[in-house]
């Protein structure tokens, strides 16, 4: 299957700082990149949806000038958590699709970025 | 809106027993139904996936049946191992918003399997 690298696995960071979480598609071109939310015991939120070169769609409740998506190209996608706080702690996964003149059906994850923010 | 509903767990077996994990869906249209996996502090696999109805995805002893009937996708196993302990979760693909052509993914809530020696 296609591979998603995401990074880094493990961050911790001070509150009022930044951090950048990359997804990578290694194999693949990924006209769309989904980003999630796991808490703990729970399911995944989505967060936002992101297609390349244009802006993300941020679900309804998920700040976006705090959550910053870009997604600059067909294999990368970045989100940057800003001016972090402790409740910003969590598991953040990253998908990827492809859209190959019909709809994808499948998609492919990253293997998480667990945040810790003291 | 889509939804799935999935049996909470944990589910605690002793190994090489029989399992089931329960899913029902609501959705418009026809979906694509899948079961990942997520082992401890790690990402999502796919496990398998069915695209219509009566279709069975099987994949490492894992089976589960697309039945449009009963709105289900139940993923059973005969003989499960220490080494299948993690978190399922079930979930269905619907289409995106407008003419967007992608697929969004909804999921159930996750079901933790616990197999013990």
């Amino acid at each position: 299957g296609a591979v998603v690298s995401q990074h880094p696995s493990r961050v911790i960071c001070k509150s009022g700082t930044s951090v950048k979480i990359e997804c990578r598609s290694l194999d693949f071109q990924a006209t769309t990149m989904f980003w999630y939310r796991q808490f703990p015991k729970k399911s995944l939120m989505l967060m936002a949806t992101s297609n390349e070169g244009s802006k993300a769609t941020y679900e309804q409740g998920v700040e976006k000038d705090k959550f910053l998506i870009n997604h600059a190209s067909l294999t990368l996608s970045t989100l940057t958590v800003t001016s972090a706080h402790p409740e910003d702690s969590s598991f953040y996964i990253c998908s990827a699709s492809f859209f190959g003149g019909k709809r994808s059906t499948e998609a492919f994850f990253g293997q998480g970025t667990r945040l810790t923010v003291v | 809106g889509d939804s799935v509903t999935q049996m909470e767990g944990p589910v605690t077996l002793s190994e090489e027993a029989f399992l089931t994990i329960n899913c029902t869906y609501t959705a418009t249209g026809y979906p694509s139904l899948f079961w990942y996996v997520q082992y401890p502090g790690e990402g999502l696999q796919l496990l398998l996936k069915a695209t219509k109805a009566d279709d069975k995805g099987s994949n490492k002893g894992f089976e589960a049946t697309y039945r449009k009937e009963t709105t289900s996708f139940h993923l059973e196993k005969g003989s499960v191992q220490v080494s299948d302990s993690a978190v399922y979760f079930c979930a269905l693909s619907d289409r995106g918003p407008g003419n967007s052509g992608y697929s969004t993914l909804t999921f159930g809530k996750g079901t933790m399997l616990l197999v013990s020696p």
